[in-house]
């Protein structure tokens, strides 16, 4: 069992959708929750950043951990064309000096 | 935000040769970073870890002796592929975490390597 799981999509959906992406892990230990965008070529950029359980909402996006569960999603509100690319989620025991463990990535197209 | 950077964006190069990828913290200092191979459509498979004053660690199956790392300062480490091969072709990407915050990592925009 990997421990972090993903679903590779592609996903595609109408402009204006609301979003879910999800991921499962299978260490109780981790703490520290991301989720990354990546577009073609480019390296990953930090959208969410979450620490044990909980919501997180930054403008069009709400990141929830259940740790419960060890389930942890992404949603994206009124989705635009540009939100297109690759979420990584990623997940790992301590802050940023510690190793991340990555998810394979959600493509997502957001059609216009 | 953070800003790493990384140089050359990418590469081409002759089998045999060897190439060398920097990564720069540019607003703040790193004594931890990351380097991550990713092939297309695929996640990132985390290299190794660098630490600034001391030798990196490799992940399990990454060849040390192939894959040179330095972390010469508190802002610039550097992956060499030495005798580079068709199969290192990939896209190289580094990170660095950034304590003073959310100590989480921030990812550089990536070195496209193609070894021909």
């Amino acid at each position: 069992q990997k421990e972090v799981e993903q679903d590779p999509g592609p996903l595609s959906v109408p402009e204006g959708a609301i979003v879910s992406l999800n991921c499962t892990y299978s260490n109780s230990a981790f703490q520290y929750f991301m989720w990354y965008r990546q577009y073609s070529r480019k390296g990953p950029e930090l959208l969410m950043y979450t620490y044990s359980s909980g919501n997180k909402e930054d403008g069009r996006f709400t990141a929830q951990v259940d740790k419960s569960s060890k389930y942890i999603s992404l949603f994206i509100r009124d989705s635009q064309p540009s939100d297109s690319a690759t979420y990584l989620c990623a997940t790992g025991r301590g802050s940023g000096t510690y190793k991340y463990i990555f998810g394979t990535g959600t493509r997502l197209k957001v059609l216009a | 935000g953070a800003v790493v950077s990384q140089h050359p964006s990418r590469v081409i190069c002759k089998s045999g040769t060897s190439v060398k990828i920097e990564c720069r913290s540019l607003d703040f200092q790193a004594t931890t970073m990351f380097w991550y191979r990713q092939f297309p459509k695929q996640s990132l498979m985390l290299m190794a870890t660098s630490n600034e004053g001391s030798k990196a660690t490799y992940e399990q199956g990454v060849e040390k002796d192939k894959f040179l790392i330095n972390h010469a300062s508190l802002t610039l480490s550097t992956l060499t592929v030495t005798s580079a091969h068709p199969e290192d072709s990939s896209f190289y990407i580094c990170s660095a975490p950034r304590s003073d915050r959310e100590s989480t990592q921030y990812f550089g925009p990536g070195t496209r390597l193609l070894v021909l």
